[in-house]
């Protein structure tokens, strides 16, 4: 079935550690990629996207993600966690084709919790 | 800049009211999106237009009626709303109606239906 899993559903990190948040996608074409963050009672703010080239994207707040296509994977990286960056976030996908134009599909989200 | 603004930032109403939600964006955009969350749920798709008219509606029952009288406002008018329907609605803005355009959100109006 086509869908976008985060696989962990709540992860805590210790302030200064790194952090690696989990996408994977399941669609028979390479959507494009999405990653958002949602503070508590917020909308949502794009960190990144990948559409296509290099496959290690940069994105806000010291924020990457790599595309790895083997592994249909593309996981968000921080290697310093700040307490500040404790929220929801969310893996989203777009798929190519004039029939999906206007639909991001959103994995199910999440939780960062930070430690002092 | 790359704000949508909302209003209000919280709505309480009863099931016989009718409310009206906001949304507003000047960066030229041409679609404009209406979203609702649930508390630790993903946002789902509602509505979305592009160039002011209507071009997905996601089955949403009818008690929701969005409009979108201009290219930079969005409304979502609620009618004999269901305590269900309590939830944060976001709306979100593109600069074109492509799987590639850029979603921009705004900060939700956080309703409660008593």
């Amino acid at each position: 079935a086509q869908s976008v899993t985060q696989p962990d559903i709540h992860i805590t990190v210790s302030e200064g550690a790194s952090l690696e948040l989990r996408c994977n996608y399941s669609y028979g074409a390479t959507p494009y990629l999405f990653w958002y963050v949602q503070s508590p009672g917020q909308g949502l703010q794009l960190l990144l996207k990948y559409f296509s080239g290099d496959t290690l994207v940069q994105g806000i707040k010291g924020f990457e993600a790599e595309f790895k296509r083997s592994q249909s994977s593309f996981n968000l990286r921080k290697p310093s966690v700040h307490w500040s960056d404790a929220a929801e976030y969310f893996c989203a996908v777009a798929l190519p084709g004039s029939s999906n134009t206007g639909k991001l599909i959103f994995g199910q989200g999440t939780t960062l919790q930070v430690k002092p | 800049d790359t704000e949508v603004t909302q209003t209000p930032k919280h709505l309480v109403m009863g099931m016989t009211n009718k409310k009206s939600l906001k949304c507003e964006q000047h960066m030229g955009h041409r679609a404009m999106y209406w979203y609702k969350q649930k508390a630790k749920k993903p946002p789902e798709l509602m509505f979305v237009y592009s160039y002011e008219k209507l071009s997905i509606n996601e089955s949403v029952p009818s008690r929701f009626s969005p409009e979108c009288p201009n290219s930079s406002l969005l409304n979502l008018h609620l009618h004999a709303l269901q305590p269900e329907d309590s939830a944060l609605y976001l709306c979100a803005s593109s600069q074109g109606y492509g799987s590639t355009d850029t979603q921009y959100f705004g900060p939700g109006t956080r309703l409660t239906v008593l």
